[in-house]
């Protein structure tokens, strides 16, 4: 969906180094997530963010940090990367309000850590 | 608990009959759902959602699913396959209270046969 970025679309980095994965929309959302995708294993929530001062953890955040720098802006980091953070990433928006709210991602950004 | 198991985890039909993709879910609350569809090297793009108006949902490109409460389950068909519906396919719920609670199933891949 074009009108969610995500950069790099790709990225080989070794364990150890410091790694920032960026996410923008021009939806106006003001919701914005982060999931991992695995083989076999569907996507998994990492953060999300309701607005600009509000940071949640998902179901699988050790390892990773976040920052909301604004309401079109969601980054991820590695701090440190390893290999088991290998995977494709997405970032994702939804408006506020009703759960119903359908989520639209992002083209992904592979990540490979050697 | 919220849980979405989808039962297949590859599907191979031929082009022009009947797909049916399988998704039984777990939510203690009435949960809202949905089927996404994600085509090599694209990101995830809504097929279609339940969101208790109708139990027989219509999405895009032919697709539709029932929802059926007493079956706890949400299969995604189509009459007729095209070559351009081979895809990863994933069914996720979303309890009523919060959209941390987001759950992916593990996904069905779907092949077409010419």
């Amino acid at each position: 969906d074009a009108d969610v970025t995500q950069t790099p679309r790709n990225r080989i980095t070794k364990t150890g180094k410091r790694i920032m994965l960026e996410c923008s929309q021009t939806k106006g959302h003001d919701r914005m997530y982060w999931y991992r995708q695995d083989p076999g294993l569907g996507l998994r929530l990492i953060y999300y963010s309701f607005d600009v001062k509000d940071i949640n953890k998902g179901e699988i955040s050790d390892g990773y940090s976040v920052s909301r720098q604004a309401q079109a802006k969601f980054s991820l980091s590695l701090e440190s990367a390893i290999p088991n953070q290998t995977a494709l990433y997405f970032c994702a928006t939804s408006a506020r309000g009703s759960s119903y709210n359908e989520q639209f991602f992002g083209p992904g950004t592979r990540l490979t850590v050697l | 608990a919220q849980s979405v198991t989808q039962l297949d985890s590859h599907v191979s039909v031929s082009e022009g009959t009947p797909v049916l993709l399988r998704c039984n879910y777990s939510s203690s609350y009435s949960p809202s759902l949905f089927w996404y569809v994600q085509h090599p090297n694209k990101g995830l793009q809504l097929l279609l959602k339940y969101t208790s108006a109708a139990t027989l949902v219509k999405g895009i490109n032919g697709f539709e699913a029932e929802f059926k409460k007493s079956e706890t389950s949400f299969h995604l068909t189509k009459p007729s396959a095209h070559m351009s519906d081979a895809a990863e396919y994933f069914c996720v719920v979303m309890p009523y209270s919060s959209a941390s609670k987001i759950i992916f199933g593990s996904g069905t891949r779907l092949s077409i046969r010419p």
